[in-house]
């Protein structure tokens, strides 16, 4: 069936060095994935998608690659900040307007 | 603009009771999802509408939870009656029908069941 999984569930890094969070997914099929950032208390936020047709995407100090070869996601967070601490959650569908299916997550703590 | 508005943000209830709970969704988007997380989970989703009609209830425990969306904005979804196991943060979630693709999530009501 259709999975997404994280391959740590924590991570801690020194505030100013670039974080890697890390993603595997198992369904081939699946065409348009999406890393979103929850903070406690609040609901998941949006960071940044991809297409399975391209294999980088970034932006504003995110970066997301995507390996279809061996099914696997990351997001690369630049110079990070204590405000980037949060819960991220990697997220797949078949199509942009289909059903997503969350991952279980990795918490991000920044030390200052 | 607005975020999705959600209410109440807390809820604590005894099992076999009853609780909803209300979503108001951006302005303007035609599609409504409600989400349920668990602790220390990502969340999986429960019933998505598009307007008044619903695209997706498979993941649903229909047997105890119901949600409509009567004139294509607002939502409400209802547990009855409640298990301990539900308890959850529940999440609504809109996008526009077309166009941009990312789903905006309001902040979640978050249940015990006890």
């Amino acid at each position: 069936g259709e999975s997404v999984g994280l391959h740590l569930p924590t991570l801690s890094v020194q505030e100013g060095d670039n974080s890697i969070i890390n993603c595997a997914y198992s369904n081939s099929a699946s065409d348009y994935f999406i890393w979103y950032k929850q903070e406690s208390g609040k609901g998941p936020q949006f960071i940044i998608d991809i297409r399975s047709n391209m294999d980088k995407r970034q932006g504003q100090r995110v970066t997301v690659l995507l390996n279809k070869t061996v099914k696997h996601l990351s997001l690369q967070i630049a110079a990070t900040q204590p405000g980037d601490s949060a819960v991220y959650f990697c997220a797949e569908s078949r199509t942009s307007y289909d059903k997503v299916i969350f991952g279980p997550g990795t918490s991000l703590s920044v030390i200052p | 603009e607005a975020g999705v508005a959600q209410s109440p943000r807390y809820k604590i209830i005894e099992k076999r009771q009853s609780v909803a709970f209300w979503c108001n969704p951006i302005s303007g988007h035609a599609t409504l999802y409600w989400y349920q997380q668990i602790l220390g989970q990502g969340p999986k989703l429960l019933i998505q509408f598009q307007n008044n009609g619903v695209v997706d209830d498979s993941q649903l425990p229909k047997d105890r939870f119901s949600a409509e969306r009567l004139k294509g904005v607002d939502s409400t979804l209802k547990i009855q009656p409640a298990k301990l196991e539900d308890s959850a943060v529940y999440l609504c979630a809109s996008r526009t029908l077309k166009g941009q693709e990312t789903q905006y999530f309001g902040p979640g009501t978050r249940l015990l069941v006890l």
